[in-house]
């Protein structure tokens, strides 16, 4: 059965920090990793998704990794911003099943 | 058009009363999903429609029906809810419920039951 861990559970930073939320995962067998954000009480809005056969993906200021060898994918946030302090959740789908199994997410924030 | 719609944003209801919840899409997605999260927890599957036909129930309590209608439309009929029931209620969609896709979730709806 795939167990996504998420260090570290919560994070504050000052703004304009660069910083990485971890993503770790025991079944190396990944069809995708997906990232999310979610602000209070709201829906998740898909940040990232990379597929098992890349190695990363890129948008704006976050670039997402994946190492499928040691389970691993990072989320680099350059230069936050007030505006990034958000819940983020890492959704890994494998072992023959298309349903994903989320961490229970890094809560961020950033403040001025 | 990438969004997943939810109705209502918040609901309130008691324990005897029948309420429903509704999600669209008009992405021509063929896999539409529940999820029920608790506060600072990752959400919990509750069912899967694929090709408008059940195909995941999550040992979820019958006080709690799917519908859904059509490609486009998913209900979450709601009957002699418990107050532990209070959660976000999420829905999300994706291309056809294979490995590899992505998925779109809607902005949810908050559940009180009293």
């Amino acid at each position: 059965k795939q167990e996504v861990t998420q260090i570290p559970a919560a994070l504050s930073v000052p703004e304009g920090e660069n910083l990485v939320l971890n993503c770790s995962f025991t079944d190396s067998a990944i069809y995708n990793l997906q990232w999310f954000r979610q602000d209070p009480g709201k829906g998740l809005t898909s940040l990232l998704l990379i597929q098992s056969s890349q190695r990363e993906q890129t948008s704006g200021r976050l670039n997402a990794s994946l190492d499928k060898s040691s389970g691993r994918s990072t989320l680099y946030i350059a230069a936050s911003q007030p505006g990034d302090s958000a819940t983020y959740l890492c959704a890994v789908a494998s072992g023959g099943s298309y349903i994903p199994t989320f961490g229970r997410g890094t809560s961020l924030i950033v403040h001025p | 058009d990438t969004e997943v719609t939810q109705t209502p944003k918040h609901l309130v209801m008691g324990m005897t009363n029948k309420k429903s919840l509704k999600c669209e899409q008009h992405m021509g997605h063929r896999a539409m999903y529940w999820y029920k999260q608790k506060a600072k927890k990752p959400p919990e599957l509750m069912f899967v429609y694929s090709y408008e036909k059940l195909s995941i129930n999550e040992s979820v309590p019958s006080r709690f029906s799917p519908e859904c209608p059509n490609s486009s439309l998913l209900n979450l009929h709601l009957h002699a809810l418990q107050p532990e029931d209070s959660a976000l209620y999420l829905c999300a969609s994706s291309q056809e419920g294979r490995e590899g896709e992505k998925l779109f979730f809607g902005s949810g709806t908050q559940l009180s039951v009293l």
